[in-house]
């Protein structure tokens, strides 16, 4: 599927590194989330963005930093990560959070590794 | 916390039809039930949701209990591309809570 694409797919980084992850979404839809999902575990939600604006944020640490230039773009930026932030990272969209039925798409997400 | 529990794994014979159950007691009345799956490792894909009525699509139907405490995903004929963690998820609006899912093993 193509609806929701990631880049880069895979990234290793040293923890004095800044990089970014990129989400792009074709659906036309307005709400898009980063989700972190560590080995052995289950998919945890990070950020929630709807119409650009950001409506949730799960106690994530300062060093995960998220933009959301418009609906359809949504990035994340990482400074001075840990070992223990290796995850996967997925980002997904749907339609705004208003109604209650809110189907979510899913991008193939960026495999981080940090050393 | 997820409001679901599943079972950790399940296996089925390539061909038969699988069933995974999936138990939701807390359930509020405007929650829907909606069924992901993942392939190792790839990002999850929507499978079906539903919110009181049983529902079918062309992966899968989905049958809830007339109480709504529990649902059963059905994959009608099973095949080794469908071998998948499967998570059933109880939300209202956005706020997905993951759990482990079902690791289904399908064997040829």
């Amino acid at each position: 599927e193509t609806g929701v694409t990631q880049t880069p797919r895979h990234l290793v980084m040293g923890m004095t590194n800044k990089k970014s992850l990129k989400c792009e979404q074709h659906l036309g839809h307005n709400a898009m989330y980063w989700y972190k999902q560590s080995a052995k575990k289950p998919l945890e939600l990070m950020f929630v963005y709807n119409f650009k604006e950001q409506t949730e944020n799960n106690s994530v640490p300062s060093r995960f930093s998220p933009e959301c230039p418009n609906s359809s773009h949504l990035f994340l930026h990482l400074h001075t990560l840990q070992p223990e932030d290796s995850a996967l990272y997925l980002c997904a969209s749907s339609q705004d959070g208003r109604g209650g039925l809110v189907t979510q798409y899913f991008g193939p997400g960026t495999r981080l590794l940090v050393l | 916390d997820a409001k679901t529990t599943q079972p950790p794994s399940m296996d089925c014979a390539e061909g038969r039809a699988a069933n995974l159950p999936c138990n939701h007691s807390t359930i509020s009345g405007n929650e829907y039930v909606y069924w992901y799956r993942q392939i190792h490792s790839q990002g999850p894909q929507y499978i079906i949701h539903g919110l009181k009525n049983n529902e079918t699509n062309e992966m899968a139907s989905l049958i809830i209990t007339e109480d709504r405490k529990s649902s059963t995903l059905i994959l009608p004929h099973a095949t080794l591309r469908d071998t998948a963690v499967y998570y059933c998820i109880v939300a209202y609006g956005q706020n997905f809570v993951f759990g482990p899912g079902t690791r289904l093993s399908v064997l040829p």
